[in-house]
């Protein structure tokens, strides 16, 4: 299993800044996914981060609006730019330790809960 | 990945079993039926993952039917910690969808007094 922890866990920002939200695992992890969930909705996936690599965005998902960082095996951060009242969301990081090269589940962050005015 | 459906919301008695269902027609030979939870306000949890066979794990068991179309979740004595969403996600181990996890709409069981 894996420990992640998110900071921050909350945060309510003004239209037209950015946000930068950390993501932290206990151990080392080759596969890294951000996620979104609007209000009431389930959740997307928004890009998977890989280390050593750049990330790879989800159509509808670029990498001006979300840059990623993932400098090492342990943490990653994503970045939400130029928001929008549209960004309100919950960010979740999740990880997928591979066992035998085969990936069976994946551990979910607490989320970062996002309000954009 | 293969599409799942399910019925939007579900009630349960406490200290009964609860039985999920899931539809995924269109899934391939090489996917395997992943459930997921998100309890409010949480991350979701990985509960339990199978390919052909019935599973069993200290949360539930995976009922997956012979011809893999259908599958259900069983938390066989439910409490109220278990009311959330509950996600049945179709997904391969490998290949091109590493990983990816197309999340649905879920079910939302609510386990009552």
């Amino acid at each position: 299993s894996a420990v992640i922890s998110q900071k921050p866990s909350r945060d309510i920002c003004q239209r037209g800044t950015s946000l930068t939200i950390q993501c932290q695992v206990d151990s080392q992890v080759t596969m890294m996914f951000w996620y979104r969930q609007q209000p009431g909705q389930s959740l997307t996936l928004i890009a998977t981060a890989n280390q050593g690599s750049e990330a790879t965005y989800e159509s509808g998902f670029v990498i001006d609006k979300f840059p990623i960082s993932r400098p090492n095996l342990t943490f990653s951060t994503l970045t939400v730019s130029n928001m929008s009242p549209e960004d309100s969301s919950i960010y979740l990081c999740s990880v997928e330790p591979v066992t035998a090269g085969v990936v069976y589940e994946q551990y979910f962050g607490p989320g970062t809960r996002l309000t954009v005015t | 990945d293969a599409k799942t459906t399910q019925p939007p919301s579900m009630d349960c008695a406490e200290g009964r079993a609860a039985n999920l269902p899931c539809n995924h027609s269109t899934i391939s030979g090489n996917e395997y039926v992943y459930w997921y939870r998100q309890i409010h306000s949480q991350g979701p949890q990985y509960i339990i993952h199978g390919l052909k066979n019935n599973e069993t794990n200290e949360m539930a068991s995976l009922i997956i039917t012979e011809d893999r179309k259908s599958s259900t979740l069983i938390l066989p004595h439910a409490t109220l910690r278990d009311t959330a969403v509950y996600y049945c996600i179709v997904s391969s181990a490998g290949g091109t969808s590493y990983g990816k996890l197309t999340f649905g709409q879920g079910t939302i069981l609510t386990v009552h007094p």
